[in-house]
């Protein structure tokens, strides 16, 4: 499996600004997944974020609001932009392809308070 | 189109005793199915996996799952619980790239 680190572990945001968080991975990787946990709630996927092209978001999460960057295969950036507290959540990195296979591994999450 | 249910939102065990929990799933071809357990404060780990071959799967930390074509299930067990498995539990289908994750199962651990 990969070692998936993520930044920051947490941090507490005041609406109207904007936050990136880093998914860093000791291997190259196909694909990488950006999630949003919200509390108590399961999983949800954002995005897919493609190296050398632009995310693909799923329904209801839009580019404007959560941008995604993904320069080579080991490194991704999530921004939340323009916070609310709604989006108070657990955002989640996750990996698959590596060794050709189709399980996904996890970061340990960013876990982000807006007020 | 594909879904995963979870039917207990949170069950309460005795240390040492049995435990196993459910996972339904809904996809017209054999899925990846995965079971994830994520501890407070922390990221998901994967405690094992299904893909094809011996119904039966074993995982880490003692568990495992026996995945039932007939019934679409995936349900996880482990004959003797320990404290430190109190944690939130869920059952996810892969298809492709695409994973969907059931709502989770919180699982209580009582002296």
């Amino acid at each position: 499996s990969a070692v998936i680190s993520q930044k920051p572990s947490r941090d507490i945001c005041q609406r109207g600004t904007s936050l990136t968080i880093q998914c860093q991975v000791d291997s190259q990787v196909t694909m990488m997944f950006w999630y949003r946990q919200q509390p108590g709630q399961s999983l949800t996927l954002i995005a897919t974020a493609n190296q050398g092209s632009e995310a693909t978001y799923e329904s209801g999460f839009v580019i404007d609001k959560f941008p995604i960057s993904r320069p080579n295969l080991t490194f991704s950036t999530l921004t939340v932009s323009n916070m609310s507290p709604e989006d108070s959540s657990i955002y989640l990195c996750s990996v698959a392809g590596f060794g050709g296979g189709e399980t996904q591994y996890f970061g340990p999450g960013t876990r982000l308070l807006v007020l | 189109a594909q879904s995963v249910t979870q039917p207990d939102i949170h069950i309460t065990v005795s240390e040492g005793a049995s435990l196993e929990l459910r996972c339904n799933y809904s996809y017209g071809a054999t899925p990846y199915l995965f079971w994830y357990v994520q501890s407070p404060g922390q990221g998901l780990q994967l405690l094992l996996k299904y893909f094809s071959g011996d119904t039966l799967v074993q995982g880490i930390k003692g568990f495992e799952a026996e995945f039932k074509r007939s019934q679409s299930s995936f349900n996880l067990r482990k004959p003797s619980v320990h404290w430190s498995d109190a944690a939130e539990y869920f059952c996810a289908v892969g298809t492709g790239n695409q994973f969907y994750f059931g709502t989770g199962t919180s699982l209580t651990v009582i002296p």
